[in-house]
């Protein structure tokens, strides 16, 4: 069966920060993976995916994921974080014809 | 404005008294989904549905039925809602390439419900 972990629960950071938040999920086939955020009493929206290609992918408002094969891991990073950035941050796994499993979210603060 | 949404937002009701939240998306998607967001455990899928009159449980589907008449509609039926089912709601749409749902989900507003 497949599942994701995310194990930062709650993350604290001053602005200007990097930020790393880990995800590593457990599947031995092929996968599509994706970051997802969740602003504030909002929906949830597309950071960034991955299917296939350069591990390395990049998404919106400067945030990037690497997908590290040998290590089942997919962690988004970010230089330097803003206020803004405050929200719930959730990965997601998406094997074959299935659906998405979700990790059970990092909650990100950002203090100015 | 392409867009999934969700009707109402917000509800309160009473244990066992049935109630319905519809979905609705506009992008001619073929693969709808319904998920609960509980603290702690992030979303987990409730159904699913893969087009027209296919529909398929998820991992917590117990104490949920769906419908997928058209396209367009998803809706979720609570037929004798309890306290544990109090939580929020998110409806997602998403287009497929065959077999394979690909590409983005896409989200709704949410609803949240709460049984007392």
């Amino acid at each position: 069966a497949q599942s994701v972990s995310q194990h930062n629960h709650h993350v604290i950071l001053s602005e200007a920060a990097s930020l790393e938040l880990g995800c590593n999920y457990s599947y031995g086939g092929t996968v599509n993976l994706f970051w997802y955020v969740q602003y504030p009493g909002q929906h949830l929206q597309l950071l960034l995916k991955y299917f296939s290609g350069d591990p390395l992918v990049k998404g919106i408002k400067g945030f990037e994921a690497e997908f590290i094969k040998s290590k089942f891991s997919f962690n988004l990073r970010k230089p330097s974080v803003q206020w803004s950035d405050t929200a719930e941050y959730f990965c997601a796994l998406q094997t074959g014809a299935n659906n998405l499993f979700f990790g059970t979210g990092t909650r990100l603060t950002v203090i100015p | 404005e392409a867009q999934v949404t969700q009707n109402p937002r917000y509800l309160i009701t009473v244990t066992g008294k049935k109630l319905t939240v519809t979905c609705s998306q506009n992008m001619n998607h073929e693969y709808m989904s319904w998920y609960r967001q509980d603290p702690g455990l992030g979303l987990r899928q409730i159904y699913y549905s893969m087009n027209v009159e296919v529909t398929d449980k998820g991992d917590v589907p117990e104490g949920y039925k769906v419908s997928r008449k058209e396209k367009r509609n998803f809706p979720l039926i609570l037929e004798s809602p309890s306290p544990n089912q109090t939580s929020l709601y998110f409806c997602a749409s998403s287009s497929r390439q065959g077999l394979v749902v690909s590409n983005e989900q896409f989200f709704g507003p949410g609803t949240r419900l709460t049984v007392l």
